[in-house]
């Protein structure tokens, strides 16, 4: 079976930019989560979704935001982009919000 | 506000030793995952501990949880080079379900 999907793989942008980053999770998974890690750090909570509402927020701007479609894919969107995005956005998904997370392979963003 | 502490975060482990590293969290959570990470890449999760007194071992890694003493150990026989990445442990907050707070990571480190 595939593991939780992530794409793009990398990407730069230019402060001031918006990206749109994607995950399709586990087959039967419903619950998506985002983290963010920046080099030399753990994984930040950023977001979690379960049956495409929001359940949790993580201490992170409005920049960010997310969404989950019918199909449990789910996007997270960052505005505005500053140096300190940059970073490797993990997406993690579950069967139900209370399981085992599976995460991702990531998307590593450089923003210049 | 949960806080994990990880530690120490560096470790040089000579092949063949026995080693132990600690993951200490500040507030009451019946869970505790442990993960992995080579360089650049992602998270692969390596131990859940659901109750007081968990333990489980795979390979040369052994991991336990006190809850009581919220404190989570892994502990490494026999060292080889292939165990040589970051390994996180991570938190669920009470009341907060999949939302993982993450230690910043040990490194480890297998010299022959």
């Amino acid at each position: 079976d595939a593991g939780v999907t992530q794409s793009p793989t990398h990407l730069i942008k230019t402060r001031g930019q918006h990206v749109t980053l994607r995950c399709s999770p586990i087959s039967g998974h419903k619950s998506v989560s985002w983290y963010q890690q920046v080099l030399g750090q753990g994984p930040q909570f950023i977001f979690q979704y379960y049956e495409k509402e929001e359940r949790g927020r993580g201490n992170f701007p409005d920049r960010f935001s997310a969404r989950q479609f019918p199909n449990y894919s789910s996007e997270l969107n960052v505005n505005a982009l500053l140096l300190g995005d940059s970073a490797l956005y993990l997406c993690a998904s579950s069967l139900q919000v209370t399981n085992e997370q599976f995460f991702g392979p990531g998307t590593r963003l450089t923003v210049l | 506000e949960l806080k994990v502490e990880q530690n120490p975060l560096f470790l040089s482990m000579q092949e063949g030793k026995n080693y132990t590293i600690y993951c200490n969290y500040s507030t009451t959570s019946d869970r505790l995952y442990w993960y992995r990470q080579d360089p650049g890449k992602s998270l692969e999760s390596l131990f859940v501990l659901l109750s007081n007194g968990a333990v489980k071992q795979e390979g040369r890694l052994m991991a336990s949880l006190d809850t009581k003493a919220r404190l989570s150990t892994l502990h490494i026989t026999a060292a080889v080079h292939d165990l040589s990445a970051t390994y996180f442990c991570a938190v669920d907050p009470p009341g907060a379900n999949s939302k993982l707070t993450f230690g910043k990571g040990i490194t480890l480190s297998v010299r022959p």
